[in-house]
């Protein structure tokens, strides 16, 4: 079973549409995050979820919006997209301590 | 100073090479170290931890220098396969907020 696993893996859509980025971990991780890497591979934090409480909110435009249903769970929504959204979207999960991060295989979102 | 540098190279070494990467820090209390490796347009995957007493995993070496503030990465008898971009990663605190900080990675060829 995939321990963290998002969808779409591939998203193509146009300029101005809305669009969500679904992720879940079978890990029984505390901790979830959404990440965007962009075409200069710099991998930039956007979110973080603790128990479905958003405990890291980087500078994002209020565009993007995650929800945690459960801690198994953190999607992304993004409204009124724009060319420079096209990026890999990356969701991780992490347990207690100082554990490393899991990382989902990656959302490609190219806007047209 | 960034919070995490390294050098982005691209490292270009034969294969059996022996070949090592620094990544220096700017928070001399940060918690955990990591170095993870990324392939080409896939995820971040971690290759190991870093101790403080140093570790080692088959032909990947990690050592921690608290006093210099830099963690490294040595890889013995270089394979093909172990062309990638490798990423430093740096825990600064403790508790929930556990925000990483990534470096933007190392770039290694290893070429028949």
């Amino acid at each position: 079973d995939t321990a963290v696993s998002q969808t779409p893996k591939y998203l193509v859509t146009q300029m101005g549409n809305d669009k969500s980025i679904k992720c879940e971990q079978n890990l029984g991780h505390d901790t979830m995050y959404w990440y965007k890497q962009d075409s200069k591979k710099f991998l930039k934090i956007m979110f973080s979820y603790n128990n479905k409480e958003l405990i890291i909110n980087e500078t994002v435009p209020n565009r993007f919006s995650p929800k945690s249903p459960d801690k198994a769970h953190l999607n992304l929504h993004i409204n009124s997209l724009e060319l420079g959204d096209s990026a890999v979207y990356f969701c991780a999960s992490s347990g207690g301590g100082n554990q490393p991060q899991h990382f989902g295989d990656g959302t490609r979102l190219s806007i047209l | 100073r960034k919070e995490v540098e390294q050098d982005p190279g691209p490292f270009n070494v034969p294969e059996g090479a022996t070949v090592a990467f620094n990544c220096t820090y700017s928070n001399s209390a940060s918690q955990s170290f990591f170095w993870y490796r990324q392939d080409c347009r896939k995820e971040p995957k971690l290759l190991m931890s870093v101790y403080s007493s140093g570790n080692e995993d088959g032909r990947f070496t990690a050592q921690l220098n608290r006093a210099s503030q830099y963690i490294s990465l040595l890889i013995r008898d270089s394979k093909l396969s172990d062309s990638a971009t490798y990423l430093c990663v740096v825990i600064p605190n403790a508790g929930n907020n556990r925000k990483l900080i990534w470096g933007l990675g190392t770039s290694l060829a290893v070429n028949p």
